[in-house]
Formats: C-alpha cells, structure tokens, sequence
C-alpha cells in the first residue's frame, strides 16, 4: 500500500529536548516536505527536499533541521523545541513538487 | 503573508446544497490542487487544475481557475454530511521554484 508514516503521532516534550520526527514514503517519490499546521494560519511549509542530499528552506524554516540520505525518509529535526513550535506536523511526498502530495498522519507536537 | 488565501473561513449548509469555496493567490503558478482535510488528519488530494486549464470536472467537484484574477474555485454539488472537512488550495510555485504553499482553508460544515 503506497503510504506516508510518521512516528510519533503524539509527543509531549519540555523546552530544550532535541527530539525528531521521522517521516517515511514508499512510494519512490523525489520530492518530500514537511508542513505545521496552526489555527487559522493553514499549512506553512517548513522545509522540503527534491532529491538525496537536496533540500531548502520553506517560509518557516527557524527552529528546524532536516536531512535527506536516503530517498525514502525525510527526518524532522527540533534541536531545541520552545512551546511556539507546539503545533501539528505533516510530512508529505510527491513525485515532483508540483505534483499531487501524499500526506502522512500527522504528528501532535506539544513542547512545555 | 499567505500566497493562498481561502474564503470564506467557514461555511454552513444544509445536506443537498452546493458548496462553493474560493482561492486567492499572489504569484505565477504551476497548477492548483484542492486537498480536504477531516478533523486534523492528514490531507487527501481532491483534483488537480493546470495554469492553462480553466475548469475541471471529478464527480460532484467543479474547479474553475481564473489566473487573471490569481483565483479558483471548488463547488461541490448535492452536498452530503459526509462532506463535512475543511478545504485547502495549494499551488506549487512556477518558475524554478520548488515550494508549495497551502491557503488557510475553508471550514464546511454539512447539515443532515
């Protein structure tokens, strides 16, 4: 079954705890995002990655890492989370970036 | 600010009813995709209209596509309660750029 999988779906952290957030497609896809969701501000893109080893900033990329070594799996990384990046992540894949985006489950990120 | 912008923020309709949501955007675009999201899941693509198509039909989903007035249209006909989610427009930048950005949604609510 084609699919995106993030783990873990919920997490409760403190302040300063570096934590990731893994994200995996088995669809062959190139291209790769990750997107936080707050109340009515939508989706904002963090950062994506049209290949291995190719990613950039999107428009709210303060706080976060990523990494893309193999072409499957796109970690999320919050070296050290403050409670305004308490939010809703998704990961999300597509052939190319402007193709249709499958999306994970999401992940409930809550950083006290 | 937000490259897509959806109004209205909510929406509430009795079963049967057309729905008709709409998308603002500010610069050049590929193609724009509405996504429906249910009660904070992950996003299901719905359809997908090109820069240079003007309407697009998928069961009771009409997209229309203005790129005069950078703006778009969903219309979902014979509502259902099962149409109940909110509605996103994403439109991946043209012109070399590889980010995608996603407007702030639309809340339906359908009424049995």
């Amino acid at each position: 079954e084609a699919q995106v999988t993030q783990n873990p779906r919920y997490l409760i952290t403190v302040t300063g705890k570096k934590l990731t957030v893994t994200c995996s497609q088995n669809m062959n896809h190139e291209y790769m995002s990750w997107y936080r969701q707050d109340p009515g501000l939508g989706l904002r893109q963090i950062y994506y990655s049209m290949n291995v080893e190719v990613t950039d900033k999107g428009d709210v990329p303060e706080g976060y890492k990523v990494s893309r070594k193999e072409k499957r799996n796109f970690p999320l990384i919050l070296e050290s989370p403050s409670p305004n990046q308490t939010s809703l992540y998704f990961c999300a894949s597509s052939l190319l970036a402007t193709d249709t985006q499958y999306f994970g489950p999401g992940t409930r990120l809550t950083v006290l | 600010s937000q490259q897509g912008e959806e109004d209205p923020q909510a929406l509430s309709i009795q079963e049967g009813e057309n729905a008709t949501m709409n998308c603002s955007y500010k610069t050049s675009i590929n193609n724009l995709q509405w996504y429906r999201q249910n009660s904070g899941r992950g996003l299901v693509h719905l359809i997908l209209i090109r820069s240079n198509e003007r309407e697009k039909h998928s069961g009771r989903l009409r997209v229309t596509l203005d790129t005069s007035k950078k703006s778009s249209s969903l219309l979902i006909t014979a509502s259902r309660a099962a149409d109940t989610a909110s509605y996103f427009c994403a439109t991946p930048r043209s012109g070399g750029y590889q980010k995608v950005t996603f407007g702030t949604g639309t809340k339906l609510q359908v009424i049995p």
